[in-house]
């Protein structure tokens, strides 16, 4: 059972660009998380995902940052026109159709650099 | 809101020794889970330990022993017999009983373990 992926690792963008981060969560899960972690600080939440439903967005910047999760195919984190703000690393966690009784599980992460 | 506060930006030991990290938390509700992650220099999350808000007994995994004050609002990590491979940052975590397995993170603690 493979973990959740994410690509790319390493993302580099100029500003004014956009940014697609892609996360496929372990088989068998349907709840995807996505948090960013700017440099020296911990991991914030962003936003939390079912199939085909946004459930919490309420960390997610109100501009220029969106997210889906497809009936079919990965989750994608979309930042549109990038700042150099947004540099960081972007993680994606996924749980099973029970979040309350397990744990999430994290992805390698993908760094956006924005040059 | 629930926050969570890691007090220790850096900390270190010596190898095959002891050390403990420090975290408290803020929140008003009475059941939710506590976490400690592990993040290496390759930016993977890993689980260190999870607590139960619920049970008493403090959680053990091997080396990695947690001291839970629920009524402090405290919940330290005891690192045993301190091994170079333990060198990482580590994440204090909570997670509410009702928002799926969103997690609030600490700001980290990075740990050298020296030789």
């Amino acid at each position: 059972n493979a973990g959740v992926m994410q690509n790319p690792r390493h993302l580099v963008r100029r500003r004014g660009q956009e940014a697609r981060l892609r996360c496929s969560p372990m088989k068998g899960h349907s709840h995807v998380y996505w948090y960013r972690q700017l440099p020296e600080e911990g991991l914030k939440f962003m936003v939390y995902l079912q199939k085909e439903n946004i459930i919490d967005e309420s960390g997610m910047p109100k501009e220029r940052f969106s997210a889906e999760f497809p009936k079919e195919g990965p989750s994608i984190l979309r930042i549109q026109q990038v700042v150099r703000g947004d540099s960081a690393a972007y993680f994606c966690a996924s749980s099973p159709d029970r979040p309350s009784l397990c744990r999430a599980f994290f992805g390698q992460g993908t760094r956006l650099t924005v040059v | 809101a629930q926050t969570v506060t890691q007090s220790q930006p850096e900390m270190s030991v010596q190898e095959a020794e002891t050390v403990t990290l420090s975290c408290t938390y803020d929140t008003s509700e009475s059941d939710y889970y506590l976490f400690w992650y592990k993040q290496p220099p390759s930016r993977q999350m890993i689980l260190v330990i999870r607590q139960e808000a619920y049970k008493q007994q403090n959680a053990t995994e091997n080396r990695f022993s947690v001291n839970f004050q629920k009524a402090a609002k405290s919940f330290s990590l005891k690192i045993s017999d301190s091994q170079l491979g333990d060198a990482a940052m580590y994440f204090c975590a909570y997670r509410s009983v009702t928002s799926g397995s969103r997690l609030t993170f600490g700001e980290g603690t990075q740990l050298t373990v020296n030789p």
